[in-house]
């Protein structure tokens, strides 16, 4: 079952913070996150597994909350290269992925 | 490099014609997939492979088919019945089918219809 990813989208100015998110009815496994560019492949971000820990690549961090079915993508800082669709995928058996969060940072 | 290639990058479908996707991997990834993607839908799985000679139905099946003959390579064919197939298309692989496994994706074939 597709996971369920909020908001939808999400404006920020360089430098400004932001938070998205991911959550799903089912019991999860682990949590996969990807960015992708318009017009471009996907790119793997991290992996949180059962635990409620959190992992980060860049100034990007992540946590994850088992007993909420949850997920959480911080943006720290954000730079304009940090733009783009962020795609959490939830395993269950396999991946299913939400549809996405569309991130435009500004100058 | 290791890495994945889709070919082509752009593909045209007439009516009532069948096309066939590639995607290479030399990775020496166990596992394979197609996604298909539309505007607004995320990421939706079409099939998947653990294994040479071993494919499963994915969210989508219909109106697709697959092969899984050799390691490196998992093809899609796109046929008649998939009445609505523009959409990008995306294959990916990962070392196994594992939750902690993060999945490779190539560029992408982007299929219209003529």
């Amino acid at each position: 079952q597709q996971p369920v990813q909020s908001p939808q989208a999400v404006i920020l100015r360089e430098g400004e913070d932001a938070v998205i998110n991911c959550s799903s009815s089912k019991a999860l496994y682990s949590v996969h996150w990807y960015r992708q560019k318009h017009g471009e492949a996907p790119v793997f971000l991290m992996i949180l597994l059962k635990g409620g820990e959190q992992k980060g690549h860049e100034k990007i961090s992540a946590s994850f909350n088992e007993k909420k079915q949850q997920s959480s993508l911080y943006l720290t800082a954000s730079q304009l290269s940090y733009s783009g669709t962020y795609f959490c995928g939830t395993w269950n058996n396999r991946l299913a992925f939400g549809k996405g969060n569309q991130v435009v940072v500004i100058p | 490099d290791g890495g994945i290639t889709q070919s082509p990058k752009y593909l045209f479908r007439k009516e009532g014609q069948n096309v066939t996707l590639s995607c290479e991997q030399n990775l020496n990834h166990d596992a394979m997939y197609w996604y298909r993607q539309d505007p607004g839908q995320g990421l939706r799985l079409i099939y998947y492979s653990q294994i040479v000679n071993d494919f499963q139905k994915g969210d989508i099946a219909e109106g697709y088919s697959v092969s899984r003959e050799k390691k490196e390579s998992f093809p899609l064919t796109v046929t008649s019945a998939q009445k609505n197939p523009t959409a990008f298309y995306l294959c990916a692989s990962s070392i196994g089918l594992l939750s902690n496994q993060p999945q490779h994706f190539g560029d992408g074939t982007r299929l219209s219809i003529l």
